[in-house]
């Protein structure tokens, strides 16, 4: 089945402690992204990768670094969480990015931030 | 300004009736505009995408867009219980090709 996998769904973690949420995609796409929704605000790029090596801030990176080694795979670590950080976080990949491409989303990670 | 606004509802709309959901935004260069669904605690699903101005339709849902007026809506006829979601329009911005702006969402209630 064609799909974006986030781990984990849910994370609790206390402040300065380093996490990683990972992200997969089987579906051999060029484009990932890395998306936080917070109430009021919509969804906001924090990162993505038109390809392998490539990464690119979006709207709101601090805080935040992701890298792409193989095309399946880019995670978002967080190096020092702080509680501002807490948020559902979205990973989405396409075939080869915008302007006109559809994105398939990942379930989404629960993150609070102590 | 915000580069996608939307309405944040709640839209209430009686079953069997049109829902109208509309966007505007800022980015007069846009090239690029989505409808994604959110049900609450779910992902964002793509359910239209229209590029040129005019009207799309796809089954029970209708995207009209107007480059002119910087505005795109998103019509459902019918409307089901099961159409009680967030609706994200999204446009990808001229300024920055690998970018899509989603608005904040509107939420629908259909109400029996």
């Amino acid at each position: 089945e064609a799909q974006v996998t986030q781990n984990p769904r849910y994370l609790i973690t206390v402040t300065g402690k380093k996490l990683t949420v990972t992200c997969s995609q089987n579906m051999n796409h060029e484009y990932m992204s890395w998306y936080r929704q917070d109430p009021g605000l919509g969804l906001r790029q924090i990162y993505y990768s038109m390809n392998v090596e490539v990464t690119d801030k979006g709207d709101v990176p601090e805080g935040y670094k992701v890298s792409r080694k193989e095309k399946r795979n880019f995670p978002l670590i967080l190096e020092s969480p702080s509680p501002n950080q807490t948020s559902l976080y979205f990973c989405a990949s396409s075939l080869e990015g915008p302007p006109g491409e559809k994105l398939f989303f990942g379930s989404g990670t629960q993150l609070s931030v102590l | 300004q915000k580069e996608v606004e939307q309405n944040s509802g709640p839209l209430s709309v009686p079953e069997g009736a049109i829902a109208s959901l509309n966007c505007t935004y800022s980015d007069r260069g846009s090239q690029s505009f989505f409808w994604y669904r959110q049900y609450s605690g779910k992902s964002p699903e793509l359910i239209m995408s229209i590029y040129s101005n005019g009207d799309k339709e796809d089954g029970r849902f209708t995207a009209q867009l107007n480059k002119a007026s910087q505005y795109v809506s998103l019509l459902i006829r019918d409307s089901q219980p099961s159409d009680s979601a967030t609706y994200l329009c999204a446009v990808n911005t001229y300024s920055s090709a690998s970018k899509i702006i989603f608005g904040s969402g509107t939420r629908l209630s259909i109400r029996p």
